[in-house]
Formats: C-alpha cells, structure tokens, sequence
C-alpha cells in the first residue's frame, strides 16, 4: 500500500483545467520535493515534473506543479486527449530512506 | 540520445531465479545512479534497487536478500539478479537512469521499456 495517497481517478472535458493531488507524510512530502510520472497505456512512465515544480525540456508548459506542506498537486490546463493517462506521484521518504510512488491516478478526457 | 533496453523476463516457477539485464547507449551507466523500479500487472509502480556511481547499492525492503543490482562497466549495462522468486514479485521490471539523489527527491529522467517477470507455477 501506498504512502503517498492520490486520487485513483479524475476526469476533465477539452480545454478545461484539471488537478490532480498528492498527499504524504512529514517525511516524505514535508520534507522533500516531489515529481510527477505520466504514464500513457501500454508504455514506461514519462517524468513530467520534478524538484516539486520543475518541467524537464518538451514538456508544455500546461503541465505545473505545486508542493504545500505534506500535500502536492499536478495541474493540466489545456485539457487535451492525449492527456489521458495515468500520472503517478512521487518522493524520497527519509524515514524508509526510498523513493515513495502514489498509487496513481487514471485521468480520464470526457 | 538516450537509450535503455531491458531484457531476460520471462515465465519461472517459484523460488527460481532469473537475471535481468539493461543495455544503455548514449551515457555512461558507471558515471550514472541507476534503479531498477517494477510495476504489478494492473498496479502502481514500485522502486526497487539502486546502484550509485561509487557502487553502492541499496534495495527496497520487500526485495532485500533476495535481489542483486550490479553492473558491466565494459559492456554498459545493468544487471538485476533476482533470486528466491515469489508470486509477488510478478511485474514489469523497467530500468531507468536516477538523477537528483541527495539534493532532491531522486528523480527518473530515463526508462526503458521494460520487461515482464511472471513467476508461476
């Protein structure tokens, strides 16, 4: 079971601006940055954001992150089709001392 | 360009072993972190081992004693030794090059594509 606790589903309709959240613990999130996996059907995870807020080059600039106390949330605006997808959150716990994934959350364009 | 390439899934029995192998072109593996994370059929992903640039190695408990990450300097490549298998451990086994590591939260910047361990009787 995961630590890191995400939503297992969310849905949004084309264009529209979707959230999607993270929730850790004080030694995970409270005290470390987090990133986020996008992973479309039948393909190895993409990263998407890193150190909480960061976009590797190629990723657009629709996707942010954002990191409060113990919680981070992944926000899509420009809702596309191909968006539809799983994105996983991530961590390093200091207590387990590995990184920690969310248990993922399918994204669903309506 | 970065590439990884897993091999050496397959189907074995319990308490069987099986090695898996990444094949990288376009960076050097020894001069990288390097993990190995897994991910259940229809499950969220798990981290499983990693091996620093200085050779150390750390594993994830549910694997610890059980499961070997190494590597091939000569040869660029990753290895995951996995040894005592259980049903448990039946995933898709993805490499993938680790950044950030005692910075930030270690990020994965590169996978391969991974490769399928069922382990069944």
């Amino acid at each position: 079971q995961s630590v890191l606790t995400q939503p297992p589903s969310a849905s949004g309709t084309p264009g529209q601006r979707v959230t999607i959240s993270c929730s850790g613990s004080s030694s995970s999130i409270g005290t470390n940055t987090v990133n986020w996996y996008q992973q479309l059907p039948g393909t190895a995870p993409k990263l998407l954001i890193y150190s909480s807020n960061q976009r590797p080059s190629g990723v657009p600039d629709r996707f942010s992150g954002s990191k409060s106390g113990t919680s981070a949330s992944l926000a899509i605006s420009g809702l596309q089709s191909e968006d539809e997808a799983v994105y996983y959150c991530a961590a390093w716990d200091g207590s387990l001392n590995y990184v920690l994934f969310g248990g993922g959350t399918k994204l669903t364009v309506l | 360009e970065v590439q990884l390439v897993e091999s050496g899934g397959g189907l074995v029995q319990p308490g069987g072993s099986l090695r898996l192998s990444c094949a990288a072109s376009g960076f050097t593996v020894s001069s990288n972190y390097m993990s190995w994370v897994r991910q259940a059929p229809g499950k969220g992903l798990e981290w499983v081992s990693v091996i620093y640039s200085g050779g150390s190695t750390y594993y994830a408990d549910s694997v610890k004693g059980r499961f070997t990450i190494s590597r091939d300097n000569g040869r660029n490549t990753l290895y995951l030794q996995m040894n005592s298998l259980r049903a448990e451990d039946t995933a898709v086994y993805y490499c993938a090059r680790e950044r950030g590591r005692g910075v930030i939260s270690p990020y994965f910047d590169d996978w391969g594509q991974g490769t399928l361990v069922t382990v069944s009787s």
